[in-house]
């Protein structure tokens, strides 16, 4: 059983773009949101973090939204750069265990 | 300040053998967290330990297990290696008592292991 759904799995967006990643979550004891930035050959950064009871954080050009009820949030990334191309995690965490989505590979076009 | 260290990076393993891999934390972080990473089963979660104890466990086999020593430095073991064992083995070290509590968590580049 998935326990996090991340979509979409690629995204192809023009450099300046808005660049959006979805994930739901089926467990409601889940307390802390975090997402992920992978590049190749390198182990996962931690981009920002949420936790259930903000609506919106946003740090620099990187918004998550939260939506408690639905189960769901999302990473934005407002005028997308090519140095953003990257795969990017959502991440659900219970007591110190952390479920992540599947993935979604970004590739911002100059 | 140095970043978290896996060593080694790379790995090539005959089926049935056995290995071990090290995490080295950033100075101070006392949790330490493995992950596999696959193409096919993306991250997933192996083990957490925090002040050697082990904390959070995921659903692997017996075959993986994993131990902290005093200086927070952490090792993860696989026996009896399958193929299915190939993947990117990651550690993450935070200074609290967890990746998901809130403490910001560090990962290494991994190491690459690669059965045969």
């Amino acid at each position: 059983q998935q326990q996090v759904k991340q979509s979409p799995q690629s995204l192809i967006v023009q450099k300046g773009g808005i660049s959006i990643i979805n994930c739901a979550y089926e467990n409601t004891a889940f307390d802390y949101f975090p997402w992920y930035q992978q590049f190749p050959g390198k182990g996962p950064a931690l981009l920002i973090a949420i936790r259930p009871d903000v609506s919106e954080k946003k740090e620099g050009r990187f918004t998550i939204s939260f939506n408690k009820s639905a189960k769901q949030f999302s990473l934005h990334i407002m005028d997308s750069q090519p140095g953003d191309s990257a795969t990017y995690f959502c991440a659900a965490s219970e007591g110190g265990k952390s479920t992540f989505g599947d993935g979604t590979t970004l590739t911002v076009k100059p | 300040k140095a970043g978290v260290t896996q060593t080694p990076r790379y790995l090539i393993k005959t089926r049935g053998q056995q290995v071990t891999l090290s995490c080295s934390p950033i100075s101070g972080h006392r949790s330490v967290s493995w992950y596999q990473q696959t193409p096919g089963q993306g991250l997933q979660f192996l083990f957490e330990y925090f002040s050697e104890t082990q904390r959070n466990k995921g659903n692997f086999p017996g075959r993986f297990s994993g131990r902290q020593f005093s200086n927070s430095r952490s090792e993860m073991n696989v026996s009896t290696l399958e193929l299915g064992d190939s993947a990117l083995y990651l550690c993450a070290s935070s200074y609290g008592t967890g990746l998901a509590r809130g403490t910001e968590a560090f990962f290494g580049q991994g190491t690459r292991l690669t059965v045969v």
